[in-house]
């Protein structure tokens, strides 16, 4: 059964760069044409779309966060991570790492990590 | 960006009753990409509906999705204790990916 796990620091200074990692297990990224995503969720809020990668490393990337944002695949280590620079409070949220499908939909989730960006 | 706007906010419901939750798009959605998805505090959220009206791997019958263009519906036939919860709808026909803001069903 296909497993993701998010990991990283759990607090971030203002100005910072935000750094996290999706272990995938129970499956390869690079066996599939799935793409793999980061969507975040600040607290007691709506879930918001940060962008997606394929095995190969395409990706594309909401436009809100554009400038900020960078999505990566390391199949040798069967993870995806996320970089998102210059970071301010709102960007504390519970952030999320997924499997996008093909037919629709992302599924399975990792259990989510809290960032919280604080001095 | 297509917009996503679900509706009601609160939806209150006794166990045993039929919820019916919308999601209405600002501009028709691709091929009926929309998907449906539950999520209880403190969990990640979980895929029930995609393709306005699949469902996901595991799903029971209860939940039924429909709609096309820029109206969509998910049903919960007659609901369970587990189904209290926040469910929100996204699109992925057109980049950005969006989701609506979420309709709580909440026991009455």
């Amino acid at each position: 059964q296909l497993q993701l796990q998010e990991s990283g620091p759990g607090l971030v200074k203002p100005s910072e760069t935000l750094s996290l990692t999706c272990t995938v297990s129970g499956g390869f990224i690079s066996s599939s044409s799935y793409y793999w995503g980061w969507i975040r969720q600040p607290p007691g809020k709506g879930l918001e779309w940060i962008g997606n990668v394929s095995d190969s490393g395409s990706t594309y990337y909401n436009p809100s966060l554009k400038s900020r944002v960078t999505i990566y695949v390391d199949t040798s280590k069967n993870q995806f991570s996320l970089k998102l620079s210059s970071v301010t409070a709102a960007d504390t949220a519970v952030y999320y790492c997924a499997r996008h499908r093909p037919e629709g939909g992302f599924d399975p989730w990792g259990q989510g990590t809290l960032v919280t960006v604080s001095s | 960006e297509i917009v996503l706007t679900q509706s009601p906010g609160t939806l209150s419901l006794s166990p045993g009753e039929r919820a019916t939750l919308s999601c209405r798009a600002s501009q028709s959605v691709s091929s009926r990409y929309l998907a449906w998805y539950q999520q209880k505090p403190g969990q990640a959220p979980r895929l029930l509906i995609y393709g306005a009206s699949s469902r996901a791997t595991g799903i029971p019958d209860r939940f039924s999705g429909s709609g096309s263009g820029t109206d969509f519906t998910l049903t919960i036939s007659r609901l369970e204790p587990e189904d209290f919860a926040v469910y929100y709808c996204q699109q992925y026909g057109n980049s950005p990916l969006t989701f609506g803001q979420g309709t709580k069903v909440e026991i009455k």
